[in-house]
C-alpha cells in the first residue's frame, strides 16, 4: 500500500529566508508525485507534480521540488520565502499511467508559519 | 470559468442524521473524486465517479455513498452521522483517468455533534 511521510507538522521561517519541507513516500509502482498548497478556509491548490524526465520540477510562486528515487524523497523547496507563504502543504503520490482512478494520498501536511 | 464549486460551506449535523453535500466540477471535467480531511490530516480518498458509477472506493464504510448526475456534478452521502465524521470534506474534478490535473473545491465543513 502506497503511504505518504511528511516528518515536519510545523516549520516557522524568517521572511526571506529559504526553505525546504520534507517529503517521503512508499509505492510499489512509479509514481506520479505532488505538492499542493491550503490556506486557511481554502481547497488544495497544485504547486507542482513530477511524472518523469527531468527531476528538478519547477513549479507557481517559486517553488521547486526534487524527485530521488534512491531516497524515495520528493522535497519541496523555496529560496526566499515571502509571508504570504504561509500555509499548509501537503505532498500527495498517486499512480503513473492514470490506473488509480483519482485516487491521490496524501501526507499529513506540514504548516509552514513565517516570521516578519 | 467557474472552478470546482461545493455546498453547504459548513454545515452542523446531530449524531445519527444524514447529510448530503454538493459538488459541481470544473467546466469541461466529467470526474469526481471525494476526499475527506479530518482536521490536522491530510485528505483521504472516499471514492470516485465517472459516467454516474463509483470507478474506485477508499477504506470508508457503506454509510459513505455518493451520485454523480447526467451534468456531471455529485452528491456525497453520509448515513448514521458519527462524531468522527466532523471534517472537512473535498471535492476534485478531472477528466478521466487524468488524476494528475485534478482541481480541488473549497471543502464543505461538517460539523457532527
Amino acid at each position: 500500500a502506497q503511504s505518504v511521510t511528511q516528518p515536519d507538522i510545523h516549520i516557522t521561517v524568517s521572511e526571506g529566508a529559504s526553505l525546504e519541507l520534507r517529503c517521503n513516500y512508499s509505492y510499489g509502482a512509479t509514481p506520479y508525485l505532488f505538492w499542493y498548497v491550503q490556506s486557511p478556509g481554502q481547497g488544495l491548490q497544485l504547486l507542482l507534480k513530477y511524472f518523469s524526465g527531468d527531476t528538478l520540477v519547477q513549479g507557481i510562486k517559486g517553488f521547486e521540488a526534487e524527485f530521488k528515487r534512491s531516497q524515495s524523497s520528493f522535497n519541496l523547496r523555496k529560496p526566499s520565502v515571502h509571508w504570504s507563504d504561509a500555509a499548509e502543504y501537503f505532498c500527495a503520490v498517486g499512480r503513473a499511467g492514470g490506473t488509480s482512478y483519482g485516487k491521490l494520498t496524501f501526507g499529513q501536511g506540514t504548516i509552514l508559519t513565517v516570521h516578519p | 470559468d467557474a472552478g470546482v464549486t461545493q455546498s453547504p460551506t459548513h454545515l452542523i449535523k446531530t449524531r445519527g442524521q444524514q447529510v448530503t453535500l454538493r459538488c459541481s466540477p470544473k467546466s469541461g471535467h466529467d470526474t469526481v473524486s471525494w476526499y475527506q480531511q479530518a482536521l490536522g490530516q491530510g485528505p483521504q480518498f472516499i471514492f470516485q465517479y465517472y459516467e454516474e458509477e463509483e470507478r474506485q472506493r477508499g477504506n470508508f464504510p457503506d454509510r459513505f455513498s455518493g451520485h454523480q448526475f447526467p451534468n456531471y456534478s455529485s452528491e456525497l452521502n453520509v448515513n448514521a452521522l458519527l462524531l468522527g465524521d466532523s471534517a472537512l470534506y473535498l471535492c476534485a474534478s478531472s477528466l478521466y483517468n487524468r488524476e494528475d490535473e485534478q482541481y480541488f473545491g473549497p471543502g464543505t465543513r461538517l460539523t457532527v455533534t
